[in-house]
């Protein structure tokens, strides 16, 4: 399996402002998928990072409050933009090497407060 | 609506005893089916996937049984260790071409020495 890092590993931010998650895995994968896991909530898949093009984002999800970026097959970012407490969640980076019954590998999260 | 529903939020167990996580679902497009354990301040971790096509698949102390027409899942770990104590995730995947996993919320898993 791969070796997923992510950075910051936790944030304190206050509300209006935006924090950039960075996902960095240790080999190529042809998968890299966005999650958030509410307070006592099942983890949610905010949207697929693609890279060299657009994510493309789940039902309730948009860009321009989660703008993504994947400029290779090994690096991803994820923005939270314009933090409100209400996005308080634990973020989490996967990946998959895109086989159909292949299995996500997680990254270890960024457990996120906003103020 | 919960497509994948984990109805008990914490089950505690003896050391060397058998644990029975279990898991329901409502979507029948579902065809792939994995666990993943958690440890606090840690990613989820795989465990262990089954594929809708079977009934039983088995990996050290963890099997997993799969019942197509009741739509449930269940994780048994025999015998259980303290190191086994986490939150444990069903998760599962609908059809081919989906890459997307829909999870249940948890049961946390305390297996006392």
């Amino acid at each position: 399996s791969a070796v997923i890092s992510q950075k910051p590993s936790r944030d304190i931010c206050q509300r209006g402002t935006s924090l950039t998650i960075q996902c960095q895995v240790d080999s190529q994968v042809t998968m890299m998928f966005w999650y958030r896991q509410q307070p006592g909530q099942s983890l949610t898949l905010i949207a697929t990072a693609n890279q060299g093009s657009e994510a493309t984002y789940e039902s309730g999800f948009v860009i321009d409050k989660f703008p993504i970026s994947r400029p290779n097959l090994t690096f991803s970012t994820l923005t939270v933009s314009n933090m409100s407490p209400e996005d308080s969640s634990i973020y989490l980076c996967s990946v998959s090497s895109g086989l159909i019954t292949d299995t996500q590998y997680f990254g270890p999260g960024t457990r996120l407060t906003v103020l | 609506d919960q497509q994948v529903k984990q109805n008990s939020p914490s089950l505690s167990v003896q050391e060397g005893r058998i644990s029975i996580l279990n898991c329901d679902y409502t979507n029948s497009m579902f065809d792939y089916f994995l666990w993943y354990k958690k440890y606090p301040a840690e990613g989820p971790t795989f465990l262990i996937s089954i594929s809708s096509i079977k009934d039983k698949n088995e990996d050290g102390r963890f099997t997993v049984f799969l019942n197509k027409s009741a739509k449930h899942l269940s994780l048994h770990i025999v015998p259980s260790q303290p190191g086994d104590s986490a939150v444990y995730f069903c998760a599962a995947r609908a059809g081919a071409g989906s890459y997307q996993l829909t999870f249940g919320k948890g049961t946390k898993l305390s297996v006392i020495p």
